[in-house]
């Protein structure tokens, strides 16, 4: 089975606080996502990768960035914690054009 | 620009009844189609998918969804729910040849079993 682990289930950050979400899959996967969850919105694409190194924006990227040095790994970075970005986040890996994105548990972050 | 519609936000039904959630999308071209399940306090994980042939998919735990592409819809259906099948439902759309693989999902439609 594919495992996605997300390093934290619940996160409690400052506004203003750099605030790092790993993500790691065993299935050497090349694609990865991020997405952040919120009720009535579904899941909106903040950044993928294709490839390490390789990032894409997707349709929400403002206010954050990412990180993919190894193939397993994907980290999504905010730089500065807003509150508006108190929110689900959930991480995704694929492999191949049929895309079967599997999911990590989700990281409920609440900035204060 | 691309996206998913699901046409209903909180669905509830008593144990028994038949189910249907409405999925629409907007794109021209040929996708990969997806329901995706989230049950309560667990990750999100896939019910059932469609890439080609028989318009009718057949999922886990007797779900069931048609693609009928000139409607661009792939709507869900179960004949009987179960109070288990208590959830959050997305459909996902995957438009074929975007580099990457993204996904774009609908806003999610909440089913409510009543026991």
């Amino acid at each position: 089975d594919v495992k996605v682990t997300q390093s934290s289930r619940y996160l409690v950050k400052r506004t203003g606080e750099k605030v790092f979400l790993e993500c790691v899959q065993d299935m050497d996967h090349e694609n990865m996502f991020w997405y952040r969850q919120d009720p009535g919105l579904g899941l909106r694409l903040i950044y993928f990768s294709y490839d390490v190194k390789m990032k894409e924006k997707g349709d929400i990227p403002e206010g954050y960035s990412v990180s993919r040095e190894k193939k397993e790994r994907f980290s999504l970075i905010l730089e500065s914690a807003s509150t508006n970005q108190t929110s689900m986040y959930l991480c995704a890996s694929s492999q191949g054009a049929k895309n079967i994105q599997y999911f990590g548990a989700g990281t409920r972050l609440s900035v204060l | 620009a691309q996206s998913v519609s699901q046409h209903n936000h909180h669905v509830i039904l008593s144990e028994a009844a038949s189910l249907e959630l409405g999925c629409n999308y907007s794109y021209g071209g040929t996708v990969n189609l997806f329901w995706y399940v989230q049950y309560p306090g667990q990750h999100l994980q896939l019910l059932l998918k469609y890439f080609s042939g028989d318009p009718l998919v057949k999922g886990i735990k007797g779900f069931e969804a048609e693609f009928i592409k000139s409607k661009f819809s792939f709507n869900l259906r179960k004949p009987s729910v179960q109070w288990s099948d208590t959830a959050e439902y997305f459909c996902a759309v995957s438009p074929i040849g975007n580099q990457g693989g993204k996904l774009i999902f609908g806003q999610g439609t909440e089913l409510s079993v009543k026991p």
